[in-house]
C-alpha cells in the first residue's frame, strides 16, 4: 500500500546536524512532489520545504532557508532533509508528505542547548 | 507571506450537532485551500482540497466552501471520532501556510 516512513530523528545539541530520510513505497515516487512539514510541541503545523517530482524546483520557508537542504533520489524512492546549524526552535515532529494527501508517521527531532 | 487565521480557537459541540469552522486568508488564495484533521500522535489527515473537494475516503458529513479569502469547513452531525484539531492551509503562494487550528471538543 501507499506508505511513507521517516527516519533519522533524534536528539542533537544546538549547532549540530541531522539528516532525515523519507522512504516511499506503493506508488510511483518520481511522479509526485514531496514536502517536509513540522510541528513543534504544542504548536501548529509549518510547511518547511518542497521539492518537485524531478527535483527541478525547491522551496524553503524563511525559518530554515540556508540551514536545511531538501533532496530526493528517484532511483531509491527516498527523500532527504539535511539539517545544519540546528536550533532549539527546530525541535519538532517532522513529517514527510506526498503532495497533500499522504503523510508519514513523523520523526521527532529534539535540539537541546 | 499569506497569514491564515482560523476561528474559533475552540469549538465545543455535542455529538450529532453541526460544527462550522472558519478560515480567513490575508490575501486572495483563489480556491487553493485545504483542510486537515489532526489527532495527537497521528499525522495530519487531508479532508478537503481545492476548497470543497473531499479527499478519498472522507465522509460526506465533511464539506468545504468559500473562495478568495473566506473559507468554511462544516461537519454535519459530528461523530465521536471527529473530535480533533482542524487546520486550514493555503497553497496559492509559497510559503504555504497553515492557520493555528480550531480544536473541536465535546460539549
Amino acid at each position: 500500500q501507499v506508505q511513507l516512513v521517516e527516519s533519522g530523528g533524534g536528539s542533537v545539541k544546538s549547532g549540530g546536524s541531522l539528516r532525515l530520510s523519507c522512504a516511499a513505497s506503493g506508488f510511483d515516487f518520481s511522479d509526485y512532489y514531496m514536502s517536509w512539514v513540522r510541528q513543534a510541541p504544542g504548536k501548529g503545523l509549518e510547511w518547511i520545504s518542497y521539492i518537485s517530482s524531478k527535483g527541478t524546483y525547491i522551496y524553503y520557508t524563511d525559518s530554515v532557508m540556508g540551514r536545511f537542504t531538501i533532496s530526493r533520489d528517484n532511483t531509491k524512492n527516498v527523500m532527504y532533509l539535511q539539517m545544519y546549524s540546528l536550533r532549539a526552535e527546530d525541535t519538532a515532529v517532522y513529517y514527510c508528505a506526498r503532495g497533500r494527501d499522504v503523510w508519514g508517521q513523523g520523526t521527532l527531532v529534539t535540539v537541546s542547548s | 507571506e499569506i497569514v491564515v487565521t482560523q476561528s474559533p480557537a475552540t469549538l465545543s459541540v455535542s455529538p450529532g450537532e453541526r460544527a462550522t469552522l472558519s478560515c480567513r486568508a490575508s490575501q486572495s488564495v483563489s480556491i487553493n485551500l485545504a483542510w486537515y484533521q489532526k489527532k495527537p500522535g497521528q499525522p495530519p489527515r487531508l479532508l478537503i482540497y481545492n476548497t470543497s473537494t473531499r479527499s478519498t475516503g472522507v465522509p460526506a458529513r465533511f464539506s468545504g466552501s468559500g473562495s478568495e479569502t473566506e473559507f468554511t469547513l462544516t461537519i454535519n452531525s459530528v461523530q465521536s471520532e471527529d473530535f480533533a484539531v482542524y487546520f486550514c492551509q493555503q497553497y496559492n503562494n509559497w510559503p504555504w501556510t497553515f492557520g493555528h487550528g480550531t480544536k473541536v471538543d465535546i460539549k
